[in-house]
């Protein structure tokens, strides 16, 4: 366990639906990272904080995704009109300024049927 | 041996042989380095990490090598066991503090 938490942790959903996913990272983090991953590849970044920052939402997949961080702590991603292609496993991260080690939570796999 | 399968080139191991998995990774500028583990159904794990200032950094039953002239990096695991049966993952993290960037992964398969 590395002290970053996802809920949920398996979400089923019909297409055209939206869903949204949390993450608590660890406490004294002050960056946070969305990824996303498919079956048979590695981890592809979508977004990242420092506190409640975004600092860069540029790979975001397309404007159905967002994301928020408002306070600083816990951050939520949010998909709208889920399609099949939507179907991964979305992972968060966290980490702190000037060291590059990421603490990943388990993940939230998304099923769009 | 070694065997590139659908998805992710696949290593297999006789418990306790020693492992070799390696990663070419793409950014020059990249300064800092990272192998992770990650098993079935669960996020990535980390190993071990390097900085570009180092050639060899060495952890617990597992050591890492970087060699910028041909921007390579290997991760060496020492007496394998079935608990590292995993994929594993190489990241690199541009100059500054820009997002991980993860490579295709190897999967570690250990032979009982």
């Amino acid at each position: 366990d590395t002290g970053v938490s996802q809920d949920p942790r398996h979400k089923i959903t019909k297409r055209g639906q939206n869903v949204t996913f949390r993450c608590d990272p660890i406490s004294e983090h002050n960056r946070l990272y969305w990824y996303r991953q498919t079956l048979g590849q590695g981890p592809e970044f979508l977004t990242y904080f420092q506190n409640e920052a975004q600092l860069e939402k540029s790979r975001l997949l397309s404007d159905r995704f967002s994301a928020e961080r408002p306070k600083g702590s816990f951050s939520t991603l949010e998909i709208q009109r889920t399609e099949q292609g939507d179907s991964a496993m979305y992972l968060c991260a966290s980490g702190r300024d000037n060291t590059g080690e990421l603490f990943f939570g388990e993940g939230s796999r998304l099923t769009v049927l | 041996g070694e065997s590139v399968g659908l998805h992710l080139p696949t290593l297999s191991v006789q418990e306790g042989d020693n492992s070799i998995i390696n990663c070419a990774y793409s950014n020059s500028a990249s300064d800092y380095f990272i192998w992770y583990k990650q098993e079935s159904g669960k996020g990535p794990q980390f190993i071990i990490d390097i900085r570009s200032n180092m050639d060899k950094r060495q952890g617990q039953r597992v050591t890492v090598l970087l060699n910028k002239t041909v921007k390579h990096l290997s991760l060496q695991i020492a007496a394998t066991q079935p608990g590292d049966s995993a994929v594993y993952f190489c990241a690199e993290n541009g100059a500054g503090n820009t997002p991980l960037v993860f490579g295709k992964g190897t999967r570690l398969s250990v032979i009982a």
